[in-house]
């Protein structure tokens, strides 16, 4: 499995764009780029996926080089209720063998008022 | 409305008893994990079953069982080999079909040994 990388924390005021950026140097061809979000005392959810360039959905967007070593989580005018920890996974969707996804430690994100 | 549902939320323990963690999904998923997490930290894979009657070990599967007798449950037993069992349990299921890595997360079970 692909290893990931992150930074262990950010802070960002209210209503700036924040990226986070997650490193995966060894990332497998058929691998997919995924975030979670998780707030205190509950599970993980799911935020977006992608494979290359560019995926944008409702709550952020997701930038993938050409060369796939890494990735970064774009949320647009962040608020409070942003503060969370974001997971970056990297894993082939169609390996239903490939079960042992790993979470690292994540970025913890702290929004300031 | 679907989802997957753990229990109990919060679990006390004394030292030397097991404990049986519930986890029931209604996602009709195929796939589902169990994780233990720390405070501050990551999620650790502990089991995980791809299919009923079939289920494997994650990377911290010491001092835990499992079993998965049924599609829509995949319960944790906690047993007295597990010599730090206080932390945040967290289970996951995860789709077929268009389902991606994305794996749905119940709202976790905190276990304290006393």
């Amino acid at each position: 499995l692909a290893k990931t990388t992150q930074p262990i924390s950010m802070d960002s005021y209210e209503g700036q764009e924040v990226n986070i950026t997650c490193s995966h140097n060894n990332i497998a061809t058929n691998d997919y780029i995924t975030w979670y979000q998780q707030f205190p005392s509950q599970g993980p959810r799911f935020i977006i996926q992608g494979y290359k360039t560019k995926v944008t959905n409702e709550v952020a967007s997701l930038f993938i080089p050409a060369d796939r070593k890494s990735s970064t989580l774009s949320l647009p005018r962040v608020s409070l209720s942003d503060t969370a920890v974001y997971y970056c996974l990297v894993g082939d969707p169609t390996n239903f063998g490939n079960e042992k996804l790993t979470f690292g430690t994540g970025t913890r994100l702290t929004i300031i008022p | 409305d679907g989802g997957i549902t753990q229990s109990p939320k919060y679990l006390f323990r004394k030292e030397g008893q097991n404990v049986t963690l519930s986890c029931e999904q209604n996602l009709n998923h195929d796939a589902m994990y169990w994780y233990r997490q720390d405070p501050g930290q990551g999620l650790r894979l502990i089991y995980y079953s791809q299919i009923v009657n079939d289920f494997q070990k994650g990377d911290i599967a010491e001092g835990y069982s499992v079993s998965r007798e049924k599609k829509e449950s995949f319960p944790l037993t906690v047993t007295s080999a597990q010599k730090n069992p206080t932390a945040f349990y967290l289970c996951a299921s995860r789709g077929g079909e268009g389902a991606y890595n994305e794996q749905f997360f119940g709202p976790g079970t905190r276990l304290t040994v006393l």
